[in-house]
């Protein structure tokens, strides 16, 4: 098993630029979740699915869009990029079955975006 | 908003016990606490997490107060590499939001 995986890890964008990040899991997990952080913060949560074509927004939204098409995959898209939206992503997974609460979470390595 | 409060940082002498505290006096009961750690810029790593019993695994220890309302990580020896951002989180099963986390320094 590969786990989580998320590409690319870098990633330089121009103001209003847009992008795709990837991520795809291979545990056949239902729940994943998309995180930022900035320098020296914690993690904040962006959006979060449940399950193939469901997803729900968490904490800081604004400027993303997420859709989960499969149980795979779950990229988020950055419509307009902005210098407010330079941070580290994060991927993360969790099996979920029947909404248990006591599942870890498997994190990806990292997105590192700068946008100038 | 993160349900949890924790230091924002703390010192430990390496080899002995480093103790975090965390506070959730809002936990409800079917909410688990977990904990994670993140090292420099890395995915957080899971450490444990549990309900209301206290629990052990190979990297730590965690013990939970009898109302649940705060629990306290405890790492029995720590070394230099376990200098990390801790985050206390309390689990709803379609949620897991991070605060801000105690900053541990590990001293020779």
């Amino acid at each position: 098993n590969a786990g989580v995986t998320q590409t690319p890890k870098f990633r330089i964008l121009k103001i209003g630029q847009s992008m795709t990040l990837q991520c795809a899991q291979d545990m056949n997990h239902n729940y994943m979740y998309w995180y930022r952080q900035d320098p020296g913060m914690g993690l904040k949560l962006i959006y979060y699915s449940v399950g193939a074509g469901i997803t729900d927004k968490g904490e800081v939204p604004n400027g993303y869009n997420v859709s989960r098409s499969t149980t795979e995959d779950f990229p988020l898209r950055l419509e307009l990029a902005a210098p407010s939206q330079t941070s580290v992503y994060f991927c993360a997974s969790v099996p979920g079955d029947r909404g248990r609460a006591n599942e870890k979470l498997f994190f990806g390595s990292g997105t590192q975006l700068s946008v100038l | 908003d993160a349900k949890t409060t924790q230091p924002t940082s703390m010192d430990c002498a390496e080899g002995r016990a480093a103790n975090l505290p965390c506070n959730h006096s809002t936990i409800s009961g079917n909410e688990y606490v977990y904990w994670y750690r993140q090292i420099h810029s890395q995915g957080p790593q899971y450490i444990i997490h549990g309900l209301k019993n206290n629990e052990t695994n190979e990297m730590a220890s965690l013990i939970i107060t009898e109302d649940r309302k705060s629990s306290t990580l405890i790492l029995p020896h720590a070394t230099l590499r376990d200098t990390a951002v801790y985050y206390c989180i309390v689990r709803v099963p379609h949620d897991m939001r991070f605060g801000a986390g105690t900053r541990l320094t590990v001293k020779p």
